[in-house]
């Protein structure tokens, strides 16, 4: 089975411009999550999203956004870039049985650096 | 919300030392434990897990222990090799519908050889 895989690797934006991250994940999955790693804060939870819809959300300001396609694909994109949004964009999918259970499998990540 | 702590920040033995790395969590609602295993470079990767209806897990050179009434967990790694180098995430998971674990900061590991 193929893993989660996130486009692009890396990327180098300037501020002010928009970036959209994407986020295939593995065959069955249906919940999509996203994560921002920094050095200072760890893995601070973005939002989550199931069957299309946006179920969680993390505490990120209204730059942020997300959605899910029908095939479970999802993307993430930022507006109006600022410099402390420089950071490694994880997703992580997860297969949900009926009880909520279900091990999450990260993507390599985006590094985005935005200068 | 929930709220994990994770102690030391760094953690430095020489092989074949053991490692402890501790966490706590403040939502007693939480079910789930996963520790995962970051290497530099890498991605995050499950390496165990433990739920609340468990006291103590095991997995070779790895355990992981709960304490429901104190609300922490411990990753227990024994015969510590330089390949365990890595900086290692707890995490907590309320009981319900969907996914959303809430990570500690993270411990780097060093093994010294």
């Amino acid at each position: 089975k193929a893993g989660v895989t996130q486009t692009p690797r890396y990327l180098i934006k300037t501020r002010g411009q928009q970036v959209t991250l994407s986020c295939s994940p593995i065959s069955g999955h249906r919940s999509v999550s996203w994560y921002q790693q920094t050095p200072g804060q760890g893995l601070q939870f973005l939002f989550e999203y199931f069957s299309e819809t946006q179920r969680n959300k993390g505490n990120f300001p209204g730059r942020f956004s997300g959605r899910q396609f029908s095939n479970s694909r999802s993307e993430m994109n930022v507006s109006t870039l600022e410099l402390g949004d420089s950071a490694l964009y994880l997703c992580a999918s997860s297969w949900l049985g009926t009880s909520g259970e279900g091990e999450q499998y990260f993507g390599p990540g985006t590094r985005l650096t935005v200068t | 919300g929930e709220n994990v702590e994770q102690h030391p920040s760094t953690l430095s033995v020489q092989e074949g030392d053991s490692a402890v790395i501790k966490c706590t969590y403040s939502d007693s609602a939480s079910n789930y434990f996963p520790w995962y295993k970051q290497e530099l470079g890498k991605r995050p990767q499950l390496i165990i897990d433990i739920r609340s209806n468990v006291g103590e897990k095991k997995d070779q050179r790895i355990a992981v222990t709960l304490n429901k009434t104190a609300k922490h967990f411990s990753l227990h790694i024994t015969e510590t090799q330089p390949e365990d180098s890595a900086v290692y995430f707890c995490a907590a998971k309320v009981g319900g519908g969907s996914y959303i674990p809430t990570f500690g900061r993270g411990t780097s590991l060093i093994v010294h050889p």
